[in-house]
């Protein structure tokens, strides 16, 4: 299958700075990413759709300024939490479709915890 | 949007059980997904199954789709088997996965 991976797996930082989650396709060429969130015993909730060379599409109730998303490259998604607060703590999932499949295949993820 | 529905939402077996876990979805789809979250929080792709019927070792799965639903079998359950599997679907091939809310699977020695 395709290796998704993501980086890095846990980061801890201080309210109000800004972090980077990066998305890789390792082995295929990814145009289109998905974001998604987990909180602690819940599912997942897709964020946004990371479109290669283009604007990102946010979910309703996901602030774009917030949460900003570049796809620059057909093997690289980013995500960056802005001014980050301790709600904004979770756990960060990507996922890319793979080639030539409708299948979608996922990142180890990423859980963030803001002090 | 489309609706997914897991049940059971907790499953607890011994050792060498079998069990099976269903999905139903409220629209058509065109990919239907299973997924083990490990206790790492990755998620492990189980099948891509948006019709018919596959097996993979102890796990199989069936996707009716004219009549919605999914089902996950295990059979022989390991303690290695614990953890959350998710149902996922897409109306559209290649477009984002709706997930439903899990089904919590502990497997006991």
């Amino acid at each position: 299958g395709a290796v998704v991976s993501q980086h890095p797996s846990r980061v801890i930082c201080k309210s109000g700075t800004s972090v980077k989650i990066e998305c890789r396709s390792l082995d295929f060429q990814a145009t289109t990413m998905f974001w998604y969130r987990q909180f602690p015993k819940q599912s997942l909730m897709l964020m946004a759709t990371s479109n290669e060379g283009s604007k990102a599409t946010y979910e309703q109730g996901v602030e774009k300024d917030k949460f900003l998303i570049n796809h620059a490259s057909l093997t690289l998604s980013t995500l960056t939490v802005t001014s980050a607060h301790p709600e904004d703590s979770s756990f960060y999932i990507c996922s890319a479709l793979g080639q030539n499949t409708g299948e979608l295949f996922f990142g180890e993820g990423s859980r963030l915890t803001v002090l | 949007g489309i609706q997914v529905e897991q049940s059971p939402p907790d499953l607890i077996l011994q050792e060498g059980a079998n069990s099976t876990l269903r999905c139903n979805f409220s629209d058509s789809v065109n990919n239907l997904q299973w997924f083990h979250q490990n206790p790492w929080g990755q998620l492990i792709n189980l099948f891509y199954i948006p019709s018919g019927t596959k097996q993979n070792g102890r796990l199989s799965a069936t996707t009716v789709a004219t009549e919605r639903y999914s089902l996950l079998y295990i059979s022989s359950s390991q303690t290695t088997d614990s953890g959350v599997y998710f149902c996922a679907v897409a109306t559209t091939s290649g477009s984002r996965l709706t997930f439903g809310e899990g089904t919590q699977l502990t497997v006991n020695p």
